[in-house]
C-alpha cells in the first residue's frame, strides 16, 4: 500500500513565523503535490513537483514556496505566515505513469495562524 | 469558467438505497481522466474510481460506478446500496492530457456532502 505521511496533524503558529510542512511518500513516486482545502472551495493546488528539484506553480502559489531535495520528501514553506493561510493542507503523490496516475493523499495538516 | 462543477452541495439518502452524485467538466483536450475521491470526517482523501476519456465502458468498482456521458461532459458517481459509512464529502476531479509534467495535475470540484440516514 502507498503511504503518504505528513509531519503534523495539527499546527498552531503566529503571524509572521516561518512554517514548514513536511510530506514523505514511501512508494518511489515521481510526482508530489501540495493542496489547500477550504470550506466551499474544494482542493486548490499550491505547487507540485514531477522530479527531484523540479517544481511548478499551481493555482494559488502566492505566499508559499516548496523544496524537493530527495525523491520521497516534499516540503511546503510559508515564509511569513498570515491569518489567511489558516487552512487544511493536503499532500499527495503519484507514480507518474500515463493514463490513470492516481494521486494518493496524506492525512492532512490543519494549520491555524493566530 | 469552472473546469469541474458539482452542483449539489449536500445530498441525503436512505440506507440501502442508491444515490447519484453529479459532476460536469469542461475541457478542450481529447485525452483526459476523471476521478472520484471520498473524504470522511477524519480528513483523508480516498480514491474511489477512475474513468479515462477513451474508455468505452463505464468504470465500476464494487458498489461504485461512474455514469460517463462524454457528449454531455458529465461523469456522475453512482453509489448502490448506500451504507452509513458512505457518509462523507465526495470530490470529482479531472486530469487533462495524458502524460508528462503539467499533465499530472488534478483540478477538483467543490465537493458534495453525502449523508446516509438509517
Amino acid at each position: 500500500d502507498v503511504k503518504v505521511t505528513q509531519s503534523s496533524r495539527y499546527l498552531v503558529k503566529r503571524t509572521g513565523e516561518k512554517v514548514f510542512l513536511e510530506c514523505v511518500q514511501d512508494m518511489d513516486h515521481e510526482n508530489m503535490f501540495w493542496y489547500r482545502q477550504d470550506p466551499g472551495l474544494g482542493l486548490r493546488l499550491i505547487y507540485f513537483s514531477y522530479d527531484v528539484k523540479m517544481k511548478e506553480k499551481g493555482d494559488i502559489p502566492e505566499g508559499y514556496s516548496v523544496s524537493r531535495e530527495k525523491k520521497e520528501r516534499f516540503s511546503l514553506i510559508l515564509e511569513s505566515a498570515s491569518t489567511n493561510q489558516t487552512s487544511m493542507y493536503l499532500c499527495a503523490s503519484s507514480l507518474g505513469a500515463s493514463g490513470t496516475d492516481t494521486q494518493y493523499f496524506g492525512p492532512g495538516t490543519r494549520l491555524t495562524v493566530l | 469558467a469552472q473546469k469541474i462543477t458539482q452542483t449539489q452541495p449536500g445530498m441525503f439518502v436512505q440506507e440501502k438505497e442508491a444515490v447519484t452524485l453529479d459532476c460536469t467538466y469542461d475541457t478542450s483536450d481529447q485525452s483526459y481522466g476523471l476521478f472520484w475521491y471520498k473524504q470522511p470526517s477524519s480528513g483523508e482523501m480516498i480514491f474511489l474510481i477512475y474513468q479515462g476519456s477513451y474508455d468505452e465502458q463505464n468504470a465500476t468498482e464494487g458498489r461504485y460506478s461512474l455514469n460517463f456521458q462524454k457528449a454531455r461532459k458529465s461523469a456522475n458517481l453512482v453509489i448502490s446500496a448506500s451504507q452509513l459509512g458512505d457518509s462523507a464529502m465526495y470530490f470529482c476531479a479531472m486530469r487533462e492530457g495524458w502524460s508528462g509534467g503539467s499533465n499530472y495535475k488534478l483540478t477538483f470540484g467543490k465537493g458534495t456532502l453525502l449523508t446516509v440516514n438509517p
